[in-house]
């Protein structure tokens, strides 16, 4: 089945520690994203993708990095310099990074400080 | 800047009463999109709207986008207990898409 992998399901970081998210799609699709959702809140967009190799940041993207070095991986890095990283985590994709174009999301990662 | 704006935040209805959830921006859209988000799991792509004033209707989901392309509203008649989860709307102008705060819709048996 086509489809969006994000792993872990949930994630522990120690203070100052940098962590990892994965975020893997067979989907064939060009634009990946990174959303942040607070409890009672919308998602929040860190980061997006159109193609590979190329990144823009969302709204939130200070103490968080990505890359995108193969079409159907986009990992989010989440370092020591973000001050309150407990939140769900969700990737997406779309077919190209058009605005008339569904989003597919994953199942998310739960992020929390040790 | 860019705001979409979802109202109300919680809904609670008793099973066979109706249910709508509204959105507005503060600039024109280019489309909105809805998404329904069960409790623990991942946003899902409802609908997309596109044309001023359009309604599009799946089942007792009756999806409308304004004139003016600032507002959308999601309407659900007669719920039913598998109508339970958030709504999002997300509001793209041109270029990015803002999600709306989301309204957690409770369904009593």
């Amino acid at each position: 089945d086509g489809g969006i992998t994000q792993s872990p399901k949930y994630l522990f970081r120690k203070e100052g520690q940098n962590v990892t998210l994965s975020c893997e799609q067979n989907l064939n699709h060009d634009a990946m994203y990174w959303y942040r959702q607070d409890p009672g809140q919308g998602l929040r967009l860190i980061y997006y993708s159109q193609i590979v190799n190329d990144f823009q940041k969302g709204d939130i993207a200070e103490g968080y990095s990505v890359s995108r070095e193969k079409k159907e991986s986009f990992p989010l890095t989440v370092t020591s310099a973000q001050k309150n990283p407990t939140a769900f985590y969700l990737c997406a994709s779309s077919r190209t990074g058009g605005s008339n174009q569904p989003q597919h999301f994953g199942d998310g990662t739960r992020l929390s400080i040790l | 800047g860019q705001q979409v704006m979802q109202i109300p935040q919680y809904q609670h209805v008793q099973e066979g009463e109706d249910f709508t959830t509204y959105c507005n921006s503060s600039t024109t859209l280019s489309n909105i999109q809805w998404y329904k988000q069960r409790p623990g799991g991942h946003p899902v792509f409802l609908i997309q709207l596109v044309k001023s004033g359009e309604v599009k209707k799946q089942k007792r989901l009756t999806f409308q986008f304004g004139e003016a392309k600032k507002n959308s509203s999601l309407h659900i008649t007669a719920t039913q207990t598998t109508d339970v989860g958030t709504y999002f709307c997300a509001g793209n102008d041109f270029n990015k898409f803002y999600f709306g705060s989301g309204t957690k819709l409770n369904v009593k048996p």
